[in-house]
């Protein structure tokens, strides 16, 4: 067990659709990353925010959102779903907003679009 | 970005040694590298980082090459439970790449 909550663990919704993915941290853990994995694809970094602050975008559409709460828990936001928005998105935390811990993963949510 | 390149697949006898490579030619001083891996539908596990010099913990080593530019990961004596996704990546983005699967034989 990580330590990392994801919630909820499957999201089946319809194209057109907003949903919203959760995650809480490790206790003590600052630094929030969130990642999205197609079917056999690698982990395609999304963003990542450290105490409340966002540190850094990757290839997050503007479909999609986030933000980190005071109390350090993150949403992600999809919004306007498309079929090719199915896929594993996770959730990582850290101590540090850089490279000196390691990321701790949850189990992920498994979204799927129809 | 700095980028790392690692093979797409290997395979290990079960209780043999496995050095799982990683070519960061572009890194800066600052980068830490880090390796995770990933088995099938869960979220990636942690294995060890490093920065400048070798690294040993109960799960593996890590050799860093003494230019920086690459990296190996050394599993001492593969399980079956070893197979997986291995990820190299470097602290910048947080970006991973395909990772090389790693196949263990029994």
């Amino acid at each position: 067990d990580s330590g990392v909550t994801q919630t909820p663990k499957h999201l089946i919704t319809a194209t057109g659709q907003r949903v919203t993915l959760r995650c809480s941290p490790r206790s003590g853990d600052l630094s929030v990353y969130w990642y999205q994995q197609s079917l056999d694809q690698g982990l395609q970094f999304l963003i990542h925010y450290y105490n409340g602050e966002e540190r850094a975008k990757g290839n997050i559409l503007e479909r999609f959102s986030a933000q980190q709460f005071p109390d350090l828990h993150s949403e992600l936001n999809l919004s306007s779903l498309e079929l090719g928005d199915s896929a594993l998105y996770f959730c990582a935390s850290s101590v540090a907003a850089w490279g000196s811990s390691p990321l701790h993963f949850g189990n992920g949510t498994r979204l799927t679009v129809t | 970005d700095a980028k790392t390149t690692q093979p797409n697949s290997m395979e290990s006898n079960e209780e043999e040694p496995v050095h799982l490579p990683c070519n960061h030619s572009t890194i800066s001083g600052t980068d830490y590298i880090h390796w995770y891996r990933q088995l099938p539908s869960q979220g990636p596990e942690y294995v060890i980082h490093g920065l400048t010099s070798n690294v040993n913990n109960r799960m593996a080593s890590l050799a860093i090459a003494e230019d920086r530019k690459s990296s190996t990961l050394i599993l001492h004596r593969a399980t079956l439970r070893d197979a997986a996704v291995y990820y190299c990546i470097l602290y910048q983005k947080v970006t991973f790449g395909i990772g090389t699967k790693l196949q263990v034989i029994p």
